[in-house]
Protein backbone atom coordinates (compact mmCIF):
# COMPACT_ATOMS: atom_id res chain seq x y z
CA UNK A 1 0.00 0.00 0.00
CA UNK A 2 0.99 3.30 -0.61
CA UNK A 3 1.63 5.22 2.44
CA UNK A 4 1.49 9.17 2.77
CA UNK A 5 3.43 11.29 4.81
CA UNK A 6 2.80 15.53 5.19
CA UNK A 7 5.05 18.45 6.91
CA UNK A 8 4.80 19.70 8.78
CA UNK A 9 2.37 18.23 11.05
CA UNK A 10 1.15 21.89 11.61
CA UNK A 11 2.51 25.61 11.47
CA UNK A 12 1.60 28.61 12.94
CA UNK A 13 1.58 31.76 11.16
CA UNK A 14 -0.01 35.17 10.24
CA UNK A 15 -2.68 36.68 8.13
CA UNK A 16 -0.80 37.68 4.52
CA UNK A 17 2.07 34.90 5.29
CA UNK A 18 3.29 32.65 2.15
CA UNK A 19 2.82 29.45 3.22
CA UNK A 20 4.13 26.00 2.35
CA UNK A 21 2.67 22.32 2.96
CA UNK A 22 4.63 19.46 2.00
CA UNK A 23 3.31 15.51 0.95
CA UNK A 24 5.60 12.67 0.02
CA UNK A 25 4.20 9.83 -0.99
CA UNK A 26 5.94 5.82 0.11
CA UNK A 27 6.28 5.46 -4.13
CA UNK A 28 5.84 7.20 -7.02
CA UNK A 29 2.31 8.54 -7.86
CA UNK A 30 3.11 10.29 -11.12
CA UNK A 31 0.63 13.84 -10.40
CA UNK A 32 -2.34 11.44 -8.72
CA UNK A 33 -2.38 13.87 -5.85
CA UNK A 34 -5.47 15.97 -4.31
CA UNK A 35 -5.29 18.65 -1.74
CA UNK A 36 -8.45 19.05 0.69
CA UNK A 37 -8.79 21.53 2.99
CA UNK A 38 -11.37 21.11 6.23
CA UNK A 39 -13.10 23.55 8.32
CA UNK A 40 -14.12 22.44 11.98
CA UNK A 41 -16.76 20.65 12.09
CA UNK A 42 -17.40 20.51 8.05
CA UNK A 43 -16.85 18.30 4.96
CA UNK A 44 -13.35 18.49 3.46
CA UNK A 45 -13.14 20.60 -0.06
CA UNK A 46 -11.40 20.01 -2.54
CA UNK A 47 -8.88 22.61 -3.70
CA UNK A 48 -5.99 20.88 -6.02
CA UNK A 49 -6.70 17.78 -8.14
CA UNK A 50 -3.66 16.03 -10.36
CA UNK A 51 -1.25 17.92 -8.24
CA UNK A 52 -1.36 21.08 -9.45
CA UNK A 53 -4.81 21.98 -10.96
CA UNK A 54 -6.81 24.60 -8.91
CA UNK A 55 -10.46 23.25 -8.66
CA UNK A 56 -13.66 25.59 -10.12
CA UNK A 57 -14.30 28.16 -7.10
CA UNK A 58 -10.93 27.78 -4.97
CA UNK A 59 -9.05 30.97 -5.04
CA UNK A 60 -5.96 31.57 -7.04
CA UNK A 61 -4.13 31.79 -4.10
CA UNK A 62 -3.72 28.03 -3.45
CA UNK A 63 -1.78 26.64 -6.05
CA UNK A 64 -0.01 22.85 -6.33
CA UNK A 65 3.21 21.46 -7.38
CA UNK A 66 4.92 18.40 -7.61
CA UNK A 67 5.35 14.53 -9.53
CA UNK A 68 7.24 11.52 -8.66
CA UNK A 69 6.56 10.93 -5.11
CA UNK A 70 6.87 14.54 -3.59
CA UNK A 71 4.33 17.87 -3.31
CA UNK A 72 3.84 20.85 -2.32
CA UNK A 73 0.71 23.11 -1.44
CA UNK A 74 1.47 26.94 -1.08
CA UNK A 75 -1.00 29.29 -0.15
CA UNK A 76 0.78 32.62 -1.26
CA UNK A 77 -1.22 35.19 1.00
CA UNK A 78 -3.00 33.59 4.38
CA UNK A 79 -6.03 34.64 4.60
CA UNK A 80 -8.22 34.67 8.32
CA UNK A 81 -10.22 31.80 6.42
CA UNK A 82 -7.09 30.00 5.62
CA UNK A 83 -6.38 28.61 9.31
CA UNK A 84 -7.81 24.93 9.20
CA UNK A 85 -6.72 21.83 8.31
CA UNK A 86 -4.93 20.26 4.88
CA UNK A 87 -4.35 17.00 3.52
CA UNK A 88 -3.30 15.44 0.83
CA UNK A 89 -4.55 12.41 -1.13
CA UNK A 90 -3.04 10.05 -3.78
CA UNK A 91 -4.97 8.15 -5.92
CA UNK A 92 -2.69 6.15 -7.77
CA UNK A 93 -3.77 2.98 -6.11
CA UNK A 94 -6.76 2.85 -4.27
CA UNK A 95 -6.60 6.01 -2.27
CA UNK A 96 -4.54 7.04 0.77
CA UNK A 97 -5.18 10.71 2.57
CA UNK A 98 -2.02 12.48 4.38
CA UNK A 99 -2.10 12.59 7.85
CA UNK A 100 -2.86 16.39 7.69
CA UNK A 101 -1.00 19.76 8.44
CA UNK A 102 -3.20 22.31 10.75
CA UNK A 103 -2.66 25.53 9.98
CA UNK A 104 -2.89 28.20 12.80
CA UNK A 105 -2.58 31.50 13.82
CA UNK A 106 0.54 32.62 15.58
CA UNK B 1 -27.21 22.48 -7.10
CA UNK B 2 -24.69 18.97 -6.38
CA UNK B 3 -26.33 17.44 -2.89
CA UNK B 4 -25.15 14.76 -1.05
CA UNK B 5 -26.94 13.82 2.13
CA UNK B 6 -25.96 10.58 4.11
CA UNK B 7 -28.26 9.01 6.69
CA UNK B 8 -28.47 6.08 8.75
CA UNK B 9 -25.90 6.47 11.18
CA UNK B 10 -26.50 5.81 14.84
CA UNK B 11 -25.14 4.05 17.89
CA UNK B 12 -24.34 0.52 17.86
CA UNK B 13 -23.20 -2.32 19.76
CA UNK B 14 -19.88 -4.08 19.02
CA UNK B 15 -20.36 -7.09 16.53
CA UNK B 16 -23.76 -4.79 14.95
CA UNK B 17 -24.29 -3.93 11.37
CA UNK B 18 -25.65 -0.48 10.09
CA UNK B 19 -26.88 0.51 6.18
CA UNK B 20 -25.72 4.01 5.64
CA UNK B 21 -27.40 5.76 2.73
CA UNK B 22 -26.43 8.78 0.50
CA UNK B 23 -29.20 10.28 -1.36
CA UNK B 24 -27.51 12.38 -4.50
CA UNK B 25 -29.34 15.00 -6.14
CA UNK B 26 -28.90 17.90 -9.24
CA UNK B 27 -25.97 15.49 -10.69
CA UNK B 28 -26.42 12.36 -13.25
CA UNK B 29 -26.06 10.04 -10.39
CA UNK B 30 -24.92 7.12 -12.62
CA UNK B 31 -22.70 8.78 -14.76
CA UNK B 32 -20.10 8.75 -11.22
CA UNK B 33 -18.03 6.78 -9.08
CA UNK B 34 -18.81 7.39 -5.93
CA UNK B 35 -16.54 6.93 -2.48
CA UNK B 36 -17.38 6.96 1.72
CA UNK B 37 -14.42 8.54 3.69
CA UNK B 38 -14.60 8.04 7.41
CA UNK B 39 -13.18 9.97 9.98
CA UNK B 40 -12.70 9.19 13.98
CA UNK B 41 -13.85 11.73 16.03
CA UNK B 42 -10.74 14.31 16.36
CA UNK B 43 -8.21 12.40 13.54
CA UNK B 44 -7.94 12.26 9.93
CA UNK B 45 -9.72 11.06 6.78
CA UNK B 46 -9.77 7.35 6.14
CA UNK B 47 -10.92 6.28 2.89
CA UNK B 48 -13.09 3.35 2.76
CA UNK B 49 -14.43 2.42 -0.51
CA UNK B 50 -15.25 3.44 -4.00
CA UNK B 51 -17.70 2.26 -7.16
CA UNK B 52 -17.62 2.52 -10.07
CA UNK B 53 -20.60 4.48 -12.22
CA UNK B 54 -22.79 1.04 -12.97
CA UNK B 55 -21.98 -0.44 -9.58
CA UNK B 56 -19.47 -3.32 -11.54
CA UNK B 57 -16.45 -2.52 -9.62
CA UNK B 58 -15.65 -2.06 -6.06
CA UNK B 59 -12.44 -1.29 -3.35
CA UNK B 60 -11.98 -1.01 -0.17
CA UNK B 61 -9.29 -0.20 2.52
CA UNK B 62 -7.98 -3.05 4.10
CA UNK B 63 -9.07 -2.52 7.31
CA UNK B 64 -13.13 -2.72 6.35
CA UNK B 65 -12.22 -5.66 3.68
CA UNK B 66 -14.70 -8.41 3.84
CA UNK B 67 -16.83 -6.77 6.59
CA UNK B 68 -18.28 -3.45 4.40
CA UNK B 69 -20.35 -3.73 1.23
CA UNK B 70 -20.49 -0.92 -0.95
CA UNK B 71 -23.52 -1.08 -3.53
CA UNK B 72 -25.90 1.65 -5.45
CA UNK B 73 -28.88 1.89 -6.97
CA UNK B 74 -28.83 4.20 -9.55
CA UNK B 75 -32.70 4.09 -10.07
CA UNK B 76 -32.86 5.92 -6.79
CA UNK B 77 -29.98 7.62 -6.96
CA UNK B 78 -28.65 6.31 -4.13
CA UNK B 79 -25.14 4.84 -2.31
CA UNK B 80 -25.06 2.69 0.07
CA UNK B 81 -22.30 1.52 2.65
CA UNK B 82 -23.42 -1.91 4.55
CA UNK B 83 -21.48 -1.97 7.68
CA UNK B 84 -21.10 -5.28 9.86
CA UNK B 85 -19.09 -6.70 12.46
CA UNK B 86 -18.70 -3.67 13.85
CA UNK B 87 -15.63 -2.50 15.92
CA UNK B 88 -14.92 0.40 18.62
CA UNK B 89 -12.62 1.29 16.03
CA UNK B 90 -15.17 1.68 13.85
CA UNK B 91 -16.10 4.63 14.98
CA UNK B 92 -16.17 7.79 12.93
CA UNK B 93 -18.28 10.38 10.92
CA UNK B 94 -18.73 8.62 7.43
CA UNK B 95 -18.97 11.08 4.00
CA UNK B 96 -19.94 10.04 0.99
CA UNK B 97 -18.37 11.99 -1.49
CA UNK B 98 -18.88 11.92 -5.55
CA UNK B 99 -15.55 11.19 -7.43
CA UNK B 100 -15.13 14.54 -10.26
CA UNK B 101 -13.99 12.05 -12.93
CA UNK B 102 -10.48 11.53 -14.70
CA UNK B 103 -8.06 12.48 -12.47
CA UNK B 104 -9.99 14.67 -10.25
CA UNK B 105 -10.25 14.13 -6.78
CA UNK B 106 -13.50 14.15 -4.66
CA UNK B 107 -15.27 17.20 -5.68
CA UNK B 108 -18.39 16.80 -3.57
CA UNK B 109 -19.25 15.43 -0.15
CA UNK B 110 -22.05 14.85 2.34
CA UNK B 111 -22.32 16.56 5.60
CA UNK B 112 -21.58 13.21 6.83
CA UNK B 113 -23.37 10.32 9.42
CA UNK B 114 -22.26 9.23 13.11
CA UNK B 115 -21.83 5.76 13.77
CA UNK B 116 -20.74 5.37 16.82
CA UNK B 117 -19.89 1.67 18.52
CA UNK B 118 -20.25 1.33 21.81
CA UNK B 119 -21.29 -1.65 24.43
Amino acid sequence: DIQMTQSPSSLSASVGDRVTITCRASQSISTYLNWYQQKPGKAPKLLIYAASSLQSGVPSRFSGSGSGTDFTLTISSLQPEDFVIYYCQQTYSTFTFGPGTKVDIK
Amino acid sequence: EVQLVESGGGLVQPGGSLRLSCAASGFTFSSYWMHWVRQAPGKGLVWVSRINSDGSSTSYADSVKGRFTISRDNAKNTLYLQVNSLRAEDTAVYYCAREGGGVRGCDYWGQGTLVTVSS
